[in-house]
C-alpha cells in the first residue's frame, strides 16, 4: 500500500491554466506538507497543514492554494501557471507538528509540473 | 535550521561501508540531527535521526560526536541502490521549517 500518493505523477500544460495537484496518506499522520524542488534540485517547503489547519506558508506566491479537505488529504491548486512554476511537487506528511517531535515525515514520489 | 555542512560527492565500492560526514557547529542541544535520502527521480526517504546518542536502525548507524557539532551516516554494506543523495539536516527547534541543502551525492561503485 502506497503511504503518501500524488496524482497526477506527471503534469504537462500551457502557461496561464488552473491546475491541480491531489495528495492523500494512509497512514493517519496529522500534519502534510507541500514541496517544490526546482530545476537546481533545491527542495524547499512551500505549505504545511496540521489537522486541516494552515501551519506554514512560506512566501508562496497567491496563485498557489492549498486546500485540505480532512486530515488525510491536501490538495494544491494553481492559477494562472508560469513558466517558473515548472518544477517537481513532493507531498509529505508526518504524525505530528514539526520535526522536533520525533518524527520523520513521509513524502510521495513527486509530481512532475512542465509549463508550456 | 542549524546549518550543516556535507561533502558534495562520495564514492564508495559496493560491499564497503559508506560513510558520510555531516558538520553541524551551530547546532542547540535540544535539536536533532535527521538524515534523508533522494534517490534519482524519488521523494526523498527518511533514514535516522538521532539527539545525542548513537543510532541504528535496519538502514543506517548514525555517529555524533561527544560535542554534537558532527555526525556521521553509516550504511553497512552499501550496494548499487544506495546510490542516491543524503541530506543532514538540523532543524531549528520549535520551529516548522525545514530546510534541504544540496547534500553529498553517494555514488556506489561495481
Amino acid at each position: 500500500d502506497t503511504a503518501v500518493s500524488q496524482t497526477p505523477k506527471y503534469l504537462v500544460t500551457q502557461m496561464g491554466n488552473d491546475k491541480s495537484i491531489k495528495c492523500e496518506q494512509n497512514l493517519g499522520h496529522d500534519t502534510m506538507y507541500w514541496y517544490k524542488q526546482d530545476s537546481k534540485k533545491f527542495l524547499k517547503i512551500m505549505f504545511s497543514y496540521n489537522n486541516k489547519e494552515l501551519i506554514i506558508n512560506e512566501t508562496v506566491p497567491n496563485r498557489f492554494s492549498p486546500k485540505s479537505p480532512d486530515k488525510a488529504h491536501l490538495n494544491l491548486h494553481i492559477n494562472s501557471l508560469e513558466l517558473g512554476d515548472s518544477a517537481v511537487y513532493f507531498c509529505a506528511s508526518s504524525p505530528r507538528q514539526g520535526w522536533q517531535w520525533d518524527q520523520p515525515q513521509h513524502f510521495g514520489d513527486g509530481t512532475r509540473l512542465s509549463i508550456l | 535550521d542549524a546549518k550543516t555542512t556535507q561533502p558534495p560527492s562520495m564514492d564508495c565500492a559496493e560491499g564497503r561501508a559508506a560513510n558520510l560526514p555531516c558538520n553541524h557547529s551551530t547546532i542547540s542541544g535540544n535539536e536533532y540531527v535527521y538524515w534523508y535520502r533522494q534517490i534519482h527521480s524519488q521523494g526523498p526517504q527518511y533514514i535516522i535521526h538521532g539527539l545525542k546518542n548513537n543510532e541504528t536502525n535496519e538502514m543506517a548507524s548514525l555517529i555524533i560526536t561527544e560535542d554534537r557539532k558532527s555526525s556521521t551516516l553509516i550504511l553497512p554494506h552499501a550496494t548499487l541502490r544506495d546510490t542516491a543523495v543524503y541530506y543532514c539536516i538540523v532543524p531549528l527547534f520549535g520551529n516548522e521549517k525545514l530546510t534541504f541543502g544540496t547534500g553529498t551525492r553517494l555514488t556506489i561503485i561495481p
